[in-house]
């Protein structure tokens, strides 16, 4: 069955550590992949693309990579911030226009 | 502001009942999506529509439906509504480029529709 997966379990780090977050998923063949930002009872913010020919992608300070081979993207956020709390969403098109959400991880970012 | 707008923010109402939640794109965005996100589940696809036709369908139930009118903006109803049919409700906008155009399609999603049925 098509699954896409993040890390069920919340993320706690440091302020100024590096954050990585992953999104794998199987029986899918996206064109490409995208990372949003949800704060809480808001509506997701887009953040970065990737797509299938683009091994990496770089916006400040957040950085995605995108295996194909393994069917897995990672998202890092570089010097992290205690504002950087959220919860990231990983999205892929699915094929005939659908968009599936994983279940995002949350990130908090201890100061 | 993500300039996609939803009215209206909250909406109580119980079960049996029927409504309609309301969303309006960024200018010059011609598709719209419709999402259901509640508390134990993440972000669910509902439907998709393109310059007012419908062009993906996600798993939304045969009581709900949605259309896309042409100034663009789009209404969800929601009919015979059960308990289960709380949850968050948004709608998001993209330019959705046809295949090949080569320009990203990110999504602007609104701040959300919060219905609650008793």
């Amino acid at each position: 069955s098509q699954k896409i997966e993040q890390n069920s379990e919340a993320l706690n780090i440091q302020e100024g550590k590096t954050a990585t977050l992953t999104c794998n998923y199987t029986n899918y063949s996206p064109a490409y992949l995208q990372w949003y930002r949800q704060d809480p009872g808001r509506g997701p913010v887009f953040l970065l693309l990737i797509r299938e020919n683009e091994k990496e992608k770089r916006k400040e300070r957040l950085k995605v990579t995108f295996d194909t081979t393994l069917k897995q993207s990672l998202f890092h956020i570089t010097a992290s911030q205690p504002a950087d709390s959220a919860t990231y969403l990983c999205a892929l098109e699915a094929g005939g226009f659908k968009t599936i959400f994983g279940a995002g991880t949350r990130l908090f970012v201890k100061a | 502001d993500s300039g996609v707008t939803q009215t209206p923010k909250h909406l109580i109402t119980a079960t049996g009942q029927r409504v309609t939640l309301r969303c309006s794109p960024r200018s010059g965005d011609l598709s719209v999506y419709w999402y259901q996100q509640s508390l134990d589940q993440g972000l669910q696809f509902l439907i998709q529509y393109y310059n007012g036709e419908e062009r993906a369908k996600g798993n939304i139930l045969e009581r709900f439906s949605a259309q896309q009118f042409p100034d663009l903006h789009s209404e969800l109803n929601l009919s015979s509504l059960e308990l289960g049919d709380s949850a968050l409700y948004f709608c998001a906008s993209s330019v959705n480029p046809l295949p090949g155009q080569g320009r990203d399609n990110e999504q602007f999603f609104g701040p959300g529709t919060r219905l609650t049925v008793l």
